[in-house]
């Protein structure tokens, strides 16, 4: 089946710093999503990414939708406490299907 | 408002037990998903109910049963489970419409489940 490779695994950052991680995939995706998930609950939609280059904020989070459909990234700028948590990225990988594909995570923790 | 409400929020029930998981949303969302998360890992999808219909069973064993009442809500009939089907089952719903913001994926807080 398509699978997305995540990376990084894991992050321990310092308060303020900016974070970066990025999924890739040997398939074209035709939308990519970044979910949030802190424990205990479920994922919480942060960007939903249509279009190949369509580049989206929410607030100090940026996500890319790479030109060639195959990778994205999503950027947090100026990190605090409450970032803390696990970011899946996901996709579609046909048009209108409704399986959802997984990266494995990235799990972020800052120091204050 | 992106709201998929999950009831329990945590179950425990033993092997023999017969319990429901239930999901509800608003949203007016024609597609409701039932998805299985182990810990550190990212959610497996189980279930896709499509205009009430059963459109996907991603070979999912016959203890676990769905059902889609109507458009709004989605029960998971649990029954002589076994104590590695602890996990956290998460409901979702999206449009339903094809592409695009159509299958955009919204998920509930999820319900905890532990066999024992």
């Amino acid at each position: 089946g398509q699978q997305l490779n995540q990376s990084p695994q894991s992050m321990f950052i310092q308060e303020g710093e900016d974070v970066s991680m990025n999924c890739t995939s040997s398939s074209i995706f035709n939308t990519w999503l970044w979910y949030k998930q802190e424990p205990g609950e479920g994922p919480v939609l942060l960007i939903a990414l249509y279009k190949a280059g369509e580049l989206t904020s929410n607030g100090r989070l940026t996500a890319q939708f790479g030109i060639t459909r195959k990778d994205s990234f999503l950027n947090i700028s100026a990190s605090i406490p409450s970032d803390v948590g696990i970011y899946f990225c996901a996709g579609h990988w046909i048009q209108g299907a409704q399986k959802l594909v997984f990266g494995q995570g990235t799990r972020l923790t800052i120091n204050p | 408002d992106t709201e998929v409400t999950q009831t329990p929020k945590h179950l425990v029930m033993g092997m023999t037990n017969k319990k429901s998981l239930k999901c509800e949303q608003h949203m007016g969302h024609r597609a409701m998903y039932w998805y299985k998360q182990k810990a550190k890992k990212p959610p497996e999808l189980m279930f896709v109910y499509s205009y009430e219909k059963l459109s996907i069973n991603e070979s999912v064993p016959s203890r676990f049963s769905p059902e889609c009442p109507n458009s709004s809500l989605l029960n998971l009939h649990l029954h002589a489970l076994q104590p590695e089907d602890s996990a956290l089952y998460l409901c979702a719903s999206s449009q339903g419409s094809t592409g695009g913001h159509g299958n955009t994926i919204y998920f509930g807080e999820g319900s905890w489940l532990t066999v024992v």
